[in-house]
């Protein structure tokens, strides 16, 4: 299957300051990505819809200030964290979806996680 | 609203069993069904594939069911080994607007050696 890479896989960061997670299509262009979190032992929450070339969809009571998402091209998007605080330290995993046609239409494929502690 | 329910949550089998984890969803307008397995720490991995005018999928020792008309989708997996211990998720991409994943609680499956 197609690869989506992340970037970091891991961060501790202080509380107040910014992360950025990188999230990569690696053999397809996905025009359409999703932001994720999932805390321990439960399920994937979807955080957001990014989009290239536009402003991202945000699921209700997402901070949209807060999870800064931007789609720059057909194989990049980055989620940043503003202003952390220890109660958005999670598991963040994005997802990209095959547009591209084919037997894979529409199938979505995940990045490993990045896993994110603020102090 | 499109619901997923997986059952069972927790599965624990012996070494080289046959197995269904079973998934079904409230809306039959789907485009397609994916089931992931996910280890712990990592992110999810994509198994099989079912758009919504397919019935079913093979990868080797996995088989995956769709009835849409009936909401329901299995997963069977043949001569089951204690690396396929992991959480397996079933999830459904909705055409009721964003085309979004609406994802099950997962089936928890450990195979004993």
């Amino acid at each position: 299957g197609a690869v989506v890479s992340q970037h970091p896989s891991r961060v501790i960061c202080k509380s107040g300051t910014s992360v950025k997670i990188e999230c990569r299509s690696l053999d397809f262009q996905a025009t359409t990505m999703f932001w994720y979190r999932q805390f321990p032992k439960k399920s994937l929450m979807l955080m957001a819809t990014s989009n290239e070339g536009s402003k991202a969809t945000y699921e209700q009571g997402v901070e949209k200030d807060k999870f800064l998402i931007n789609h720059a091209s057909l194989t990049l998007s980055t989620l940043t964290v503003t202003s952390a605080h220890p109660e958005d330290s999670s598991f963040y995993i994005c997802s990209a979806r095959n547009t591209a046609g084919g037997a894979s239409y529409n199938e979505q494929f995940f990045g490993p996680g990045t896993r994110l502690t603020v102090l | 609203k499109q619901e997923v329910t997986q059952i069972p949550a927790a599965l624990s089998v012996p070494e080289g069993e046959n197995l269904v984890l079973n998934c079904s969803f409230t809306d039959s307008a789907i485009y397609n069904l994916q089931w992931f397995r996910q280890d712990p720490g990592k992110g999810l991995t994509s198994l099989l594939l079912i758009q919504s005018s397919q019935r079913e999928q093979t990868s080797g020792r996995l088989n995956a069911s769709l009835d849409k008309s009936s909401g329901r989708s299995t997963l069977y997996i043949a001569a089951s080994q204690p690396g396929d211990s992991a959480t397996y998720l079933c999830a459904v991409m909705d055409k009721g607007g964003s085309e979004k994943l609406v994802f099950g609680k997962g089936t928890k499956l450990t195979v004993n050696p």
